[in-house]
């Protein structure tokens, strides 16, 4: 158990839905990462939370938002789901933005059908 | 544009031997690299880093080295065991911008008996 905790594990939903993953950052990690992994491919950088506010942002589609709550978690919404969307959803989490030893979560497969 | 590639999609090893595994880099702002080792069904865990003001870096069995001239990067493992079966991927971040990693598309290991 890495510390981080993502849920669900997995999920199949249909094109045009809307899902919700969340991610419980390791203890007292402030910072939370969302990365995507398509088939064959690299994790990609979706966007980064830093205590409650939004640090960065990678090639996040529109239709994707996230949120950092005060209690720390975050969840990561996906609309207007597309067959494209099915990919791993990793989180991670690290002491500070600085910090890049990132503890990653065991992912939330998405696949949309 | 893929910043940080890794070519090799798969490396195959005998127990024992060592195993070499190669990254390269485009962009020049990068300044710290990172691996990362991945097993089914779990995320990403560290491996190793190393700074850019370092050519080499090492940890047990695990070392890396860097080439800046070249945009380059290597694990070696010495020597390969079968418990070190995973995929393995290189990451990289500009320090002075932002505190995303940058992943490559990650190197299957197979260390055989």
């Amino acid at each position: 158990d890495s510390g981080v905790t993502q849920t669900p594990k997995h999920l199949i939903t249909a094109t045009g839905q809307r899902v919700t993953l969340r991610c419980s950052p390791r203890s007292g990690d402030l910072s939370v990462y969302w990365y995507q992994q398509s088939l064959d491919q690299g994790l990609q950088f979706l966007i980064q939370y830093y205590n409650g506010e939004e640090r960065a942002k990678g090639n996040i589609l529109e239709r994707f938002s996230a949120q950092q709550f005060p209690d720390l978690h975050s969840e990561l919404n996906l609309s207007s789901l597309e067959l494209g969307d099915s990919a791993l959803y990793f989180c991670a989490s690290s002491v500070s933005g600085g910090n890049y030893g990132y503890t990653f979560g065991s992912g939330t497969r998405l696949t949309v059908v | 544009d893929q910043q940080v590639k890794q070519n090799s999609p798969s490396l195959s090893v005998q127990e024992g031997r060592i195993s070499i595994l190669n990254c390269d880099y485009t962009n020049s702002m990068f300044d710290y690299f990172l691996w990362y080792k991945k097993y089914p069904a779990e995320g990403p865990t560290f491996l190793i880093s190393i700074s850019s003001i370092k050519d080499k870096n090492e940890d047990g069995r695990f070392t890396v080295f860097l080439n800046k001239s070249a945009k380059h990067l290597s694990l070696h493992i010495v020597p390969s065991q079968p418990g070190d079966s995973a995929v393995y991927f290189c990451a990289a971040a500009d320090t002075g911008t932002a505190s995303k990693l940058t992943f490559g598309t990650g190197t299957r290991l197979q260390v055989t008996l």
